[in-house]
C-alpha cells in the first residue's frame, strides 16, 4: 500500500491566518490526490481533487497543489467555521489510503 | 440529492458477527462502485472494502479480508457488508460511500453518515 504521511498532525491558528497542511507519498501518485474536511461527529466532506481541482460549493480561499511524492492544501484566510481535521487521500492504487490527519485548532 | 444511509450497527462480543446496510437514493447506483470506509473514534480514516458496478470484483483490507464480505443489491440500489469472527479493533464507525466517477481510480465524493460498530472483548 502507498503510505500517505502528513504533517503537521495539528496545527493552531487564528482566524485570518494562512496555512498550509502537507501530505507526502511514498511513491509518485500522479496528482491522484483528494482533501476531506471532517467537522467533530459528521462524515468527512471532499474539499479538492485533482490535487487542485475545488469541489463546487467549497470557498475558493482552499487550493491544492504538488506532484510526484509532495503535495499540499493551503487555506489563504482561516475562518471560524474552518476549524476541523484535515485528510489527504491517494486514489491512484485500487485501495485507496490516508493521511493520519491534521488537526487545525484556534488559537 | 445524493444520499447514502447506512444501518446496522451496535454492539457486539468478539468472534461475533455482524451485517451493515447501506440504502442509496439520488443517483444510479447500478453505475457506481461502492466503498466501505472505517474510522475508529478520534482517529484516523481506513479503506475497508470496495465493490464493482455489477459485483463481481470487489477488493478488502488485509486486517479484513477473509473475515468481512462486501455485496449489492442494484435493485434494492443497497450496499452490504457482512463482517464475521469480529475483534475489538474493528471498533470503528463504518461509513458507506460513492466515488465521483464509474471507474474505480476516483475519489470519494459522497459519504454516509456512517453507523458505530463497537466490539468488545
Amino acid at each position: 500500500d502507498i503510505q500517505m504521511t502528513q504533517s503537521p498532525s495539528s496545527l493552531s491558528a487564528s482566524v485570518g491566518d494562512r496555512v498550509t497542511i502537507t501530505c507526502r507519498a511514498s511513491q509518485g501518485i500522479s496528482n491522484s490526490l483528494a482533501w476531506y474536511q471532517q467537522e467533530p461527529g459528521r462524515a468527512p466532506k471532499v474539499l479538492l481533487y485533482s490535487t487542485s481541482i475545488l469541489e463546487s460549493g467549497v470557498p475558493s480561499r482552499f487550493s491544492g497543489s504538488g506532484s510526484g511524492t509532495d503535495y499540499a492544501l493551503t487555506i489563504s484566510s482561516l475562518q471560524p467555521e474552518d476549524f476541523a481535521t484535515y485528510y489527504c487521500q491517494q486514489y491512484y492504487t485500487i485501495t485507496p489510503t490516508f493521511g493520519q490527519g491534521t488537526k487545525l485548532e484556534i488559537k | 440529492q445524493v444520499q447514502l444511509v447506512e444501518s446496522g450497527g451496535g454492539l457486539v462480543k468478539s468472534g461475533e458477527s455482524l451485517s451493515l446496510s447501506c440504502t442509496t437514493s439520488g443517483f444510479s447506483f447500478s453505475d457506481y462502485y461502492m466503498i466501505w470506509i472505517r474510522q475508529v473514534p478520534g482517529k484516523g480514516l481506513e479503506f475497508v472494502s470496495s465493490i464493482s458496478s455489477r459485483g463481481t470484483t470487489k477488493y478488502y483490507a488485509e486486517s479484513v479480508e477473509g473475515r468481512f464480505t462486501t455485496s449489492r443489491d442494484n435493485a434494492r440500489k443497497s450496499l452490504f457488508l457482512q463482517m464475521n469472527s469480529l475483534r475489538a479493533e474493528d471498533t470503528a464507525i463504518y461509513y458507506c460511500a460513492r466515488s465521483y466517477g464509474s471507474s474505480w481510480y476516483n475519489p470519494i465524493r459522497y459519504w454516509g453518515q456512517g453507523t458505530l460498530v463497537t466490539v468488545s472483548s
